[in-house]
This record gives structure tokens, C-alpha cells and sequence, in this order.
């Protein structure tokens, strides 16, 4: 069955330090996005791509990095994490940028 | 203003009841509009999709848009304790800079058997 994957599902980390969250599709979309999820704010757009080695920012972008050098494999990074950008992250897949996307299980990350 | 309205709830009905949640929204260009269910640590799945006003119906779920009001709905008949969860709706194909899919902050939904 096609899906998104996503890796680790759960992360504990310290301020200051690197984390990367991996994301893979099966579902040979174009398009994937990463979002992070807050009570009170819904879902926000961090990073999409439309393509292999095309990205661009979302909404609330500072102090994350993404890449995509293969189509199925899209990881997000905090370069250094703040306590701030503790949340729950989501990946998600699609054929373009403004319709139905399928989404991971996500990634219950706190940064202490 | 926000972009989109969506009562947070939480909203607990008795099993066998009908639920409505609703959302309201301020750009008129918006063109796509889904439903997405999203359970408890999972991930939101697509319930609903429709790109026109009026109303589409899957089994127990209809939604409802109408553009003229910018105002969209999700109806439940027969509501059951496995739709508990939290309804989130999606709007799609604003145009410029709103492009992107813009999301609801969830209804929470409880159905008490």
C-alpha cells in the first residue's frame, strides 16, 4: 500500500542541538510539505517542495532546512533547536499545492 | 482577521446523533475546499473533498459549501463513538501568496455511546 513514512515518531532533544526528521512517500507525488502542529494554531506550513532539488518556505520557516535530492525522501532539519519549535511535525504529500494531500503519522518532537 | 474560522469545540454528542461543524472563511478566491479527520496521535486523513458550492454526500458525511457566504459545513448523521476525533477543514486555491493549502484549528468532537 502506498503511505508516507515518518521517522522517528517520537524525539527528545536538548536546545542548541541538530535534529533531522525524515519523511518518505510511496505514493510517487510531486509535491511534499512539511507542517507543524500547535494547539491554537492548526496545521502550518514550514517547508514544501515541489519537485527533486526544488524547495520553498512556508509560513514559519526560520530555523529549519529541508532538501529533497530524491523524489520519495523529503527531510526537515533544525539546525538548532529552540524550545520553541517543539510541536508535533507532519509530513505530507500531494500532486500540486492547493489540493488533497496525504499525510504521515507524524513526529512528536520536545526540545528541553 | 484569520483566514479561516473554525470553532475549536470540544463538542460531545450522544451516539446516534447528528453533527455539524462549520467553518468560515475570508478570501473569496478560494476554490478547493476538503474535510480532513484526524484521530488521536495520527495524522489527518481526507474525509471530504469538493470544489463547488453545494452539497456532496459519502455514506453518513455530506458537505456543504457555499461560496456566496464564504461558509462551509460537514454534517454526520447517525454519528457513531468511532467519529470521535478532530475535524479539521481546508481550503485550497486562493491565489498569490494564499496558494497553499491553509487549515482550520480543528473541531474536536466526542460521541458518547
Amino acid at each position: 500500500d502506498a503511505g508516507i513514512t515518518q521517522s522517528p515518531r517520537y524525539k527528545i532533544t536538548e536546545t542548541g542541538r541538530q535534529v533531522t526528521l525524515m519523511c518518505h512517500q510511496t505514493w510517487s507525488h510531486s509535491y511534499m510539505f512539511w507542517y507543524r502542529q500547535d494547539l491554537g494554531h492548526g496545521l502550518r506550513l514550514i517547508y514544501y517542495s515541489a519537485a527533486a532539488d526544488i524547495t520553498d518556505k512556508g509560513e514559519v520557516s526560520d530555523g529549519y532546512v529541508v532538501s529533497r535530492s530524491k523524489t520519495e525522501n523529503f527531510p526537515l532539519t533544525l539546525e538548532s533547536a529552540t524550545r520553541s519549535q517543539t510541536s508535533v511535525y507532519f509530513c505530507a504529500s500531494g500532486d500540486n499545492d492547493n489540493q488533497p494531500q496525504h499525510f504521515g503519522d507524524g513526529t512528536r518532537l520536545s526540545i528541553l | 482577521q484569520k483566514e479561516v474560522e473554525q470553532d475549536p469545540g470540544p463538542l460531545s454528542v450522544p451516539e446516534g446523533a447528528i453533527v455539524s461543524l462549520n467553518c468560515t472563511y475570508s478570501n473569496s478566491a478560494f476554490q478547493y475546499f476538503m474535510w480532513y479527520r484526524q484521530y488521536s496521535r495520527k495524522g489527518p486523513e481526507l474525509l471530504m473533498y469538493t470544489y463547488s458550492s453545494g452539497n456532496k454526500e459519502d455514506g453518513r458525511f455530506t458537505a456543504q459549501v457555499d461560496k456566496s457566504s464564504k461558509y462551509i459545513s460537514l454534517f454526520i448523521r447517525d454519528s457513531q463513538p468511532s467519529d470521535s476525533a478532530t475535524y479539521l477543514c481546508s481550503l485550497g486555491g486562493g491565489g498569490g501568496a494564499t496558494n497553499k493549502l491553509i487549515f482550520g484549528t480543528g473541531t474536536l468532537l466526542a460521541v458518547q455511546p
